[in-house]
């Protein structure tokens, strides 16, 4: 089956350092992928959708400056969350599907640790 | 604007008993997908069972099975024969009207399903 492979697992940084989280779809190419956050005990919330060769689509109320999203290729998307402070402390987990009317196909989800 | 409800936060269940877990949706989409997606402990997203808006038949997939009632708006997941390894937390979603690329699924709250000896 599809599979969708997230890093790194977990992370802890410093409050104003960034993080970079990779997301690689590993046996199928993907166009599009989409990025979750969710915090403890609650449910996964579409932060943007990322597109291979042009801007991200942002939801409302997500910083696209502070959440910057690339998509170089048909195989890699990379979160990179930029200044991060304690508040940002999540887990961040992305997805892809495999084509028309596919399910989407989850990366295994990095928790991140701003201290 | 899409919705999804879950309104069951924990659920119950015996080892080898079947167990429902509710989903209604709201959407004024007339094409639509909707999902079940199992969250263990350790935070994967897996996919369980999908159902088309326009299949007419129940979507089945090993011991899960989707109770897809469209005039009530309702998608229930029922897992029949409940394992120690069914407790997770389980999410329903559902998928916009797909435009040609992938279109992004928007979930539930989720029901947490702690299966007992």
């Amino acid at each position: 089956g599809a599979v969708v492979s997230q890093h790194p697992s977990w992370v802890i940084c410093k409050s104003g350092t960034s993080v970079k989280i990779e997301c690689r779809s590993l046996d199928f190419q993907a166009t599009t992928m989409f990025w979750y956050r969710q915090f403890p005990k609650q449910s996964l919330m579409l932060m943007a959708t990322s597109n291979e060769g042009s801007k991200a689509t942002y939801e409302q109320g997500v910083e696209k400056d502070k959440f910057l999203i690339n998509h170089a290729s048909l195989t890699l998307s990379t979160l990179t969350v930029t200044s991060a402070h304690p508040e940002d402390s999540s887990f961040y987990i992305c997805s892809a599907a495999t084509g028309v009317n596919s399910p989407l196909h989850f990366g295994n989800g990095t928790r991140l640790t701003v201290t | 604007a899409q919705k999804i409800t879950q309104t069951q936060p924990g659920m119950f269940v015996q080892e080898k008993e079947a167990v429902t877990l509710d989903c209604t949706y709201d959407t004024s989409d007339q094409s639509y997908g909707l999902f079940w997606y199992k969250q263990p402990s350790s935070g994967e997203m897996i996919f369980l069972i999908y159902q088309g808006s326009y299949d007419e038949q129940n979507a089945t997939e090993g011991r899960y099975s989707l109770n897809f009632q469209k005039a009530r708006k309702s998608a229930n997941l029922v897992i029949s024969a409940s394992q120690l390894g069914d407790s997770a937390m389980y999410f329903c979603a559902m998928r916009e009207v797909w435009t040609g690329t992938a279109s992004k699924l928007t979930f539930g709250t989720g029901t947490r399903l702690q299966v007992t000896l």
